[in-house]
């Protein structure tokens, strides 16, 4: 069953770099994902797009700050010199045999 | 500007029917799939089904089958999502995204503000 797990939280201070993390069930380490962001009370944006050898396309206006990279069956999303909006949900995204499927989310808070 | 918007919120009684849509602009509409997306107040993003406008293929997630009705006008460049008879449960916010296909890869990549539906007595 494809399933992807995202820590339910983390933190980092503001400038700082923060690496978020989407791990793809067993038997599905070369699907690609995509990374959304949902600020508070706000509908989700598209980050980008990520594939199994890391290399990824981002979303119209994304800034540079905005990263992604691949290990296995990890999918990382990498936000470099943190400001305060980026305090955010964060959710992976992928799709199987007919099925969409999300991660859980993972909450960011910038210290 | 290519954006998709939303119908406005929506208050509604048990047992009630509803028929929310979703439309796009600025591109292709009848080129790519739409998506509904529920978000439960406080919890994530769950994907409920999707359709290709163009010849209206539907498929729905197991979790949504039978519950909801997606649809598409594409002379309007709408979707929709209905419920024959809703419950206080459907309470969420309702998203609509495009889903763009690349290969083997689905993944949406522009997304509606959201509907908020309530339904309480």
């Amino acid at each position: 069953q494809l399933v992807l797990t995202q820590s339910p939280s983390a933190s980092a201070s503001l400038g700082a770099s923060v690496k978020l993390t989407c791990t793809l069930s067993s038997g599905h380490s070369s699907y690609a994902i995509a990374w959304h962001q949902q600020q508070p009370e706000k509908g989700p944006r598209y980050l980008m797009k990520l594939n199994s050898d890391g290399s990824h396309s981002k979303g119209d206006g994304i800034p540079d700050r905005f990263s992604g990279s691949s290990s296995g069956a990890e999918r990382y999303l990498t936000i470099s010199s943190l400001q305060s909006e980026d305090e955010a949900d964060y959710y992976c995204q992928t799709w199987g045999t007919g099925i969409g499927v999300f991660g859980g989310g993972t909450k960011l808070t910038v210290l | 500007e290519v954006q998709l918007v939303q119908s406005g919120a929506e208050v509604k009684k048990p047992g009630e029917s509803l028929k929310i849509s979703c439309k796009g602009s600025g591109y292709s509409f009848t080129s790519y799939w739409i998506g509904w997306v529920r978000q439960m107040p406080g919890k994530g993003l769950e994907w409920m089904g999707i359709i290709y406008p163009g010849d209206s293929d539907t498929r729905y997630s197991p979790s949504f089958q039978g519950q909801v009705t997606i649809s598409a006008d594409k002379s309007i460049s709408t979707a929709y999502l209905q419920w024959s008879s809703l419950k206080a449960s459907d309470t969420a916010m309702y998203y609509c995204a495009r889903l763009t296909v690349v290969t083997l890869d689905w993944y949406f990549d522009l997304w509606g503000r959201g509907t908020l539906v309530t339904v309480s007595s």
